[in-house]
């Protein structure tokens, strides 16, 4: 019953290839990030996921192709990976885009995080 | 600039203590603001949100000042289970896109 997770947990690989993580949540959330968290522990967005639809892509080289086959899912393919690519991804997830209005504040659910380092 | 500044310590401390973080932030804008909490090598998972009158979780108490464009939190009785690096973070639009500081390490020894 975990409510975000992610595969693979590790992945270890040579430069040049191409990889996927994926992310799934069980919490019935509309909304999904993908965040990646470098080795100086900085976590930044890279994109964010609405019903399926990019609401958010944070200048991420086009290497970089999230898809979305529905709202419970959230894949991340990487071409022709790279050293600087190695980092600690995190899927998340959110019930709602924050309605700023209202005043909701919707929590963000995160993933266990996909180690991933290039050699 | 870093858009949200933290002191990434480590702040050691012994059990019992009282130790407080800051954090600053540079957009005006900000709309929302939460203190989440890293274990190591786990996700982060939110502690609190902060709201403008200031807010009290049990031993937690956070603060925001907009004028000065800084956070705080602050932690009392400190216990070993605290150790761990506590991130400040920022919203800035409907998108709910957040902006993580670098995070502070709170190491809570016997």
């Amino acid at each position: 019953d975990t409510a975000v997770s992610q595969t693979p947990k590790y992945l270890v690989t040579q430069m040049g290839n191409d990889k996927s993580i994926k992310c799934e949540q069980n919490l019935g959330h509309d909304t999904m990030y993908w965040y990646k968290q470098d080795s100086k522990k900085f976590l930044k967005i890279m994109f964010s996921y609405n019903n399926k639809e990019l609401i958010i892509n944070e200048t991420v080289p086009n290497r970089f192709s999230p898809k979305s086959p529905d709202k419970a899912h959230l894949n991340l393919h990487i071409n022709s990976l790279e050293l600087g690519d190695s980092a600690v991804y995190f899927c998340a997830s959110s019930a709602v885009l924050r309605q700023v209005a209202a005043g909701m504040r919707e929590t963000q659910y995160f993933g266990p995080g996909t180690r991933l380092l290039v050699l | 600039r870093k858009e949200v500044e933290q002191d990434p310590g480590p702040f050691n401390v012994p059990e019992g203590a009282t130790v407080a973080f800051n954090c600053t932030y540079s957009n005006s804008a900000s709309q929302s603001f939460f203190w989440y909490r890293q274990d190591c090598r786990k996700e982060p998972k939110l502690l609190m949100s902060v709201y403008s009158s200031g807010n009290e979780d049990g031993r937690f108490t956070a603060q925001l000042n907009r004028a000065s464009q800084y956070i705080s939190l602050l932690i009392r009785d400190s216990k070993l289970s605290d150790s761990a690096t506590y991130l400040c973070v920022v919203t800035y639009n409907a998108g709910n896109m957040l902006t993580f500081g670098g995070g502070t390490r709170l190491m809570v020894k016997p």
